[in-house]
């Protein structure tokens, strides 16, 4: 069964230093995996996602993440952190194979804080 | 802007009543999800949908209902509103397909509070 986990569920940074959020995922299959921002009475915004084709995802806002099969994590980085980041972010993996259903599994979440 | 959208956005009612939270996306999605998501907490899955006259239950018990009669439309309804029902509904929804590369849009939610 897949599975996500969220190491930090605070990370708190300076503007302008690097951000780190980790995600480590258990995945029977060939796995495909999300980011997900959501701002204060926000809905769930995309990020960046993987789906094989580099392991090295860029995003939106600055943001990328790097897939590492070998250590089965797919964290998110930042090179510098700006006010308007602080933010929950969610890792998401895809359950499942091309045909199948494919539910999205979430994480519990990472709040980001960015200090001035 | 993804265009999925849900009313209302905020909902204050009394225990017992019964509510319908709206879930509307013009994109032309069969798949569409209903997620629970307590304050600074993970979302659970508590319903989903193929497409039209399909839904299932999702991995987190819910006493709500569901029912999906029209593609673009998917509300959920509470029978009896109890307290242990407060908590941020969020609709979702995602292309057909066995596809698991694409990803869900999510509306901004409602913030059910019963008293």
């Amino acid at each position: 069964a897949q599975s996500v986990t969220q190491l930090d569920s605070h990370v708190s940074v300076s503007e302008g230093t690097p951000v780190l959020l980790r995600c480590n995922y258990s995945s029977s299959y060939s796995p495909s995996l999300f980011w997900y921002v959501q701002h204060p009475n926000k809905g769930l915004q995309l990020l960046l996602k993987y789906t094989s084709a580099a392991t090295l995802v860029k995003g939106i806002n600055g943001f990328e993440a790097e897939f590492k099969k070998s250590e089965t994590s797919f964290h998110l980085t930042k090179p510098s952190a700006h006010m308007s980041d602080a933010a929950e972010y969610f890792c998401v993996v895809s359950d499942g194979v091309s045909g199948g259903y494919n539910k999205l599994i979430f994480g519990a979440g990472t709040r980001l804080a960015v200090h001035p | 802007e993804a265009d999925i959208y849900q009313t209302p956005r905020y909902l204050v009612i009394g225990t017992g009543k019964k509510i319908t939270l709206e879930c509307s996306q013009t994109m032309g999605h069969d798949k569409m999800y209903w997620y629970q998501q307590d304050p600074g907490m993970e979302l659970h899955l508590i319903h989903y949908s193929y497409g039209v006259n399909s839904t299932e239950k999702g991995d987190l018990s819910s006493e709500s209902t569901v029912s999906r009669i029209r593609t673009e439309h998917f509300p959920l309804t509470l029978e009896s509103a109890r307290p242990s029902h407060t908590s941020q509904y969020l609709c979702a929804s995602r292309t057909a397909g066995g596809d698991p590369n694409t990803e869900a849009f999510f509306g901004q939610g409602t913030r059910l509070t019963v008293v």
